[in-house]
């Protein structure tokens, strides 16, 4: 079965400093991985996503996500916080070995990051 | 484009009550989806929508909760009779994804709060 793990529950940051987002994952196949955002009272929203090719995917407001399948990792980074990036981010995976009708998303528990002044 | 709509926002029942949630999706999204989100956890798959067909339902409880998508746009998910743990935000998504290509992003709408006393 697939699963997505992130192992910290909250990150804080300072604004203006670098910040990662952990995650990885677990597919029988080759992973098709998101990260979606989610603010408060409001539902999650896409990111970005690696479905093949460059390991470094970019994305939305500055954010990249870096593929490696030896550590079966996509950790989501910014090279300068900001205030406004304080959300719960979720990581997700769907197995690409599967048929379209069997591959559902699996999301992770989400990470709570915290961007301070 | 408009984004996934979703109502009513908040709902508060008593248990054993019944309670409907409607979506309606993005134009020309074939693929919808419901999540149950409960606090603290990533949101779970209950069920998919290809068109008007059901393609995943495995985590949808059945004895109490149904969903539809007749016309293969708008979706309705009842839940009869609530229990104290489905208290939980009730999220619907769409994708543009056909079933042989399910690497889309999902739209997600705002989602139902639901809360079962």
């Amino acid at each position: 079965a697939q699963s997505v793990a992130q192992p910290e529950d909250q990150v804080n940051v300072a604004e203006g400093n670098p910040l990662t987002v952990k995650c990885t994952y677990s597919v029988s196949g080759n992973p098709y991985l998101f990260w979606y955002v989610q603010y408060p009272n409001r539902g999650l929203q896409f990111l970005l996503k690696y479905i093949t090719g460059d390991n470094l995917v970019k994305g939305s407001y500055g954010f990249e996500a870096e593929f490696n399948k030896s550590q079966t990792s996509f950790h989501l980074k910014k090279p300068s916080a900001l205030v406004s990036d304080s959300a719960l981010y979720f990581c997700a995976v769907r197995d690409s070995r599967l048929p379209g009708t069997a591959s559902k998303l699996t999301f992770g528990t989400g990470t709570r990051l915290q961007v301070t002044l | 484009e408009a984004g996934v709509a979703q109502s009513p926002r908040y709902k508060i029942i008593e248990k054993r009550q019944s309670v409907a949630f409607w979506c309606n999706p993005i134009s020309g999204h074939a693929t919808l989806y419901w999540y149950q989100q409960i606090l603290g956890q990533g949101p779970k798959l209950l069920i998919q929508f290809q068109n008007n067909g059901v393609v995943d339902d495995s985590q949808l409880p059945k004895d109490r909760f149904s969903a539809e998508r007749l016309k293969g746009v708008d979706s309705t998910l009842k839940i009869q009779p609530a229990k104290l743990e489905d208290s939980a935000v009730y999220l619907c998504a769409s994708s543009f994804d056909r079933v042989h290509s399910y690497n889309s992003p999902l739209h997600f709408g705002n989602g139902t709060r639901l809360t079962v006393t």
